[in-house]
């Protein structure tokens, strides 16, 4: 089965705290994507990446910075946790262009910040 | 800049009738995908369906169909014979190419969520 793994399911952090969020995919995709979930604002982009070592900034890159130096692996950092950045973080990958569209989601990382 | 609008924060419907869930899309790109995702309360993203830009029929997996107007830039999804486990948080979607070697964004909506009555 194809898969996105994200490496935690519940995390909660204190204010000023940094905090990694990891996504592995095992599909050889050249994008992944960070979005985060709120209630009612659906899903917004945070940052993604089409290669390794190259980002690009979504809708709402502010506080949140990326890393991604293999092309399975796209990290979320918070450099210094707030709590406005509780929320349901959602990974996601997507092959080359074209084909069906689906992305890939993980489980998602709801992170708690105190 | 690529948008997405989902104008029903929540919509209601029969079991066994057919629904109608709305998505309007804003892109000046000429290729661009749009697609629909499936939200149930357990919280996992569910792929229920792709129309490509250049695709000249309409998309269609199984009860699901996704009424697309290009030139009202609309990608409407419609349920047909609704049942219980349909209800959920539906979002539609675009991806499209932003030009660098195969980058390629892809922002949703704010979400639909549907609830199916028996």
């Amino acid at each position: 089965d194809v898969k996105v793994t994200q490496s935690s399911r519940y995390l909660v952090k204190r204010t000023g705290e940094k905090v990694f969020l990891e996504c592995v995919q095992d599909m050889d995709h050249e994008n992944m994507f960070w979005y985060r979930q709120d209630p009612g604002l659906g899903l917004r982009l945070i940052y993604f990446s089409y290669d390794v070592k190259m980002k690009e900034k979504g809708d709402i890159p502010e506080g949140y910075s990326v890393s991604r130096e293999k092309k399975e692996r796209f990290s979320l950092i918070l450099e210094s946790a707030s709590t406005n950045q509780t929320s349901m973080y959602l990974c996601a990958s997507i092959g080359s262009r074209g084909g069906t569209g689906e992305l890939f989601f993980g489980e998602g990382s709801r992170l708690t910040v105190l | 800049a690529q948008k997405i609008t989902q104008t029903q924060p929540g919509m209601f419907v029969q079991e066994k009738e057919a629904v109608t869930l709305d998505c309007t899309y804003d892109t000046s790109d000429q290729s661009y995908g749009l697609f629909w995702y499936k939200q149930p309360s357990s919280g996992e993203m569910i792929f229920l369906i792709y129309q490509g830009s250049y695709d000249e029929q309409n998309a269609t997996e199984g009860r699901y169909s996704l009424n697309f107007q290009k030139a009202r830039k609309s990608a409407n999804l419609v349920i047909s014979a609704s049942q219980l486990g349909d209800s959920a948080m539906y979002f539609c979607a675009m991806r499209t190419p932003l030009g660098q070697g195969g980058s390629e964004k892809l922002v949703f909506g704010k979400g639909t969520k549907l609830t199916v009555n028996p």
